[in-house]
């Protein structure tokens, strides 16, 4: 099993350039998520979706747009890079039925932004 | 606010040895999962351990066991016969206070060294 995919492992913008982070899964969840994990700061939720068709703002989510195209893909797309945005990005999706089970996390996404 | 607190951000212990990484919690959720997550210098995250808080008895996996303390919302991870692949960044993760909301909110994390 792949688990989560994510795409790109790298990638370096300028400011003001768009993008989108691809993410699959392939293990049939419900619940996908986007963070970003920044020193010292752990990480933190910037958009999550429960279910397909469905998406909800975590603690950071300006400056981010996300789609739930299906049930195996979750992307994030930055519309106008900014420098703050300079971080490590991992999507993850949620094992079983509602709250019970871990979530299982892509390998991440490197983005710099000058 | 949504608080989870990791108060060690470095910790270190000697090769075999027994450590004990803290982690307090708030939330209004009176059954939930509380996760430990590693991160080693490869960035993946994994899973180290999960504690059911419905559950009195504390959750084991071989050398990893948690404290759970529901009343005092604190959950600390205890690794013992302590390894050098041990070594890595250690994150708790606790629910939102936020009935039926289904995330995971991460501690700032705690950097563990082994010492050989």
């Amino acid at each position: 099993n792949a688990g989560v995919t994510q795409t790109p492992k790298f990638q370096v913008l300028k400011t003001g350039q768009s993008m989108t982070l691809q993410c699959a899964q392939d293990m049939n969840h419900n619940s996908m998520y986007w963070y970003r994990q920044d020193p010292g700061m752990g990480l933190r939720l910037i958009y999550y979706s429960a279910s397909e068709g469905t998406t909800d703002k975590g603690e950071v989510p300006n400056g981010y747009n996300v789609s739930r195209l299906n049930k195996r893909e979750f992307s994030l797309r930055l519309e106008s890079a900014a420098p703050s945005q300079t971080s490590v990005y991992f999507c993850a999706s949620r094992r079983g039925e509602g709250r019970t089970g871990e979530l299982i996390f892509g390998e991440g996404s490197r983005l710099t932004v000058l | 606010a949504q608080t989870v607190t990791q108060s060690q951000p470095e910790m270190s212990v000697q090769e075999a040895e027994t450590v004990t990484l803290s982690c307090t919690y708030d939330t209004s959720e009176s059954d939930y999962y509380l996760f430990w997550y590693k991160q080693p210098p490869s960035r993946q995250m994994i899973l180290v351990i999960r504690q059911e808080a419905y559950k009195q008895q504390n959750a084991t996996e071989n050398r990893f066991s948690v404290n759970f303390q529901k009343a005092a919302k604190s959950f600390s991870l205890k690794i013992s016969d302590s390894q050098l692949g041990d070594a890595a960044m250690y994150f708790c993760a606790t629910p939102p206070d936020q009935t039926g909301a289904n995330n995971l909110f991460f501690g700032t994390g705690t950097r563990l060294t082994v010492i050989p």
